[in-house]
């Protein structure tokens, strides 16, 4: 089983629609996670950090579930530059980031 | 702003060639970590520093190695580059503990 799990997609939305997308992961010691968003054939860049419980941003939300080992992204009011491959990262100690391999989202007008 | 410069956005090189790929830092991090992304599996750490002239091995360092003579700059060799060393190489930095990476903009890498 993959340390940190997520479906790959691509999920496609709507403009003006709500999606969430889930990452599980395996390794309870887990400390903290971060959601990246790359663009294709760019570099992945910080969308959000989540220390605690959950972190809100402007139309993003992100919840972590410490009991089931999950933490999930929601994006509200979904725009056509949110089109991107949405990366979980989950950091069980300094050097030990271990990455999803990302999911996709296709927002269409 | 963080700002992560790797010094060749793409990159084709021979096989047999040695290949030096740059990143340069302006955030005083300590920590400097280079990852090569392919599809369908994700970001694999190659290695990592923690420290001027400090290196750690990642979990696919096969092939390559690092440098770290400045704080600043942190440098992937490939030692002799192979047709599967073509791949997107990334270069990031963090700072304090737990805090979060923030990436070069990539070296898209072919070997022929």
């Amino acid at each position: 089983r993959k340390e940190v799990e997520q479906d790959p997609g691509p999920f496609n939305v709507p403009e003006g629609a709500t999606v969430a997308f889930n990452c599980t992961y395996s390794n309870s010691a887990s400390q903290s996670f971060f959601w990246y968003r790359q663009d294709c054939r760019k570099e992945p860049k910080l969308l959000m950090s989540v220390y605690s419980s959950g972190n809100e941003d402007g139309r993003f939300t992100a919840q972590l579930n410490r009991a089931s080992q999950y933490i999930s992204l929601l994006i509200r009011d979904s725009k056509l530059s949110d089109s991107a491959t949405y990366l979980c990262v989950g950091n069980t100690g300094f050097q030990k980031l271990v990455f999803g391999t990302g999911t996709r989202l296709l927002v269409s007008p | 702003d963080v700002k992560v410069t790797q010094s060749s956005r793409y990159l084709v090189k021979r096989t047999g060639e040695k290949v030096f790929l740059e990143c340069v830092q302006d955030m005083d991090h300590e920590n400097m970590f280079w990852y090569r992304q392919d599809p369908g599996l994700g970001l694999r750490l190659i290695y990592f520093s923690y420290d001027v002239k400090m290196k750690e091995k990642g979990d696919i360092p096969e092939g390559y190695s690092v440098s770290r003579e400045k704080k600043e700059r942190f440098s992937l060799i490939l030692e002799s580059a192979s047709t599967n060393q073509t791949s997107m190489y990334l270069c990031a930095t963090a700072g304090a503990y737990n805090s979060p990476l923030h990436f070069g903009n990539g070296t898209r890498l072919t070997v022929t």
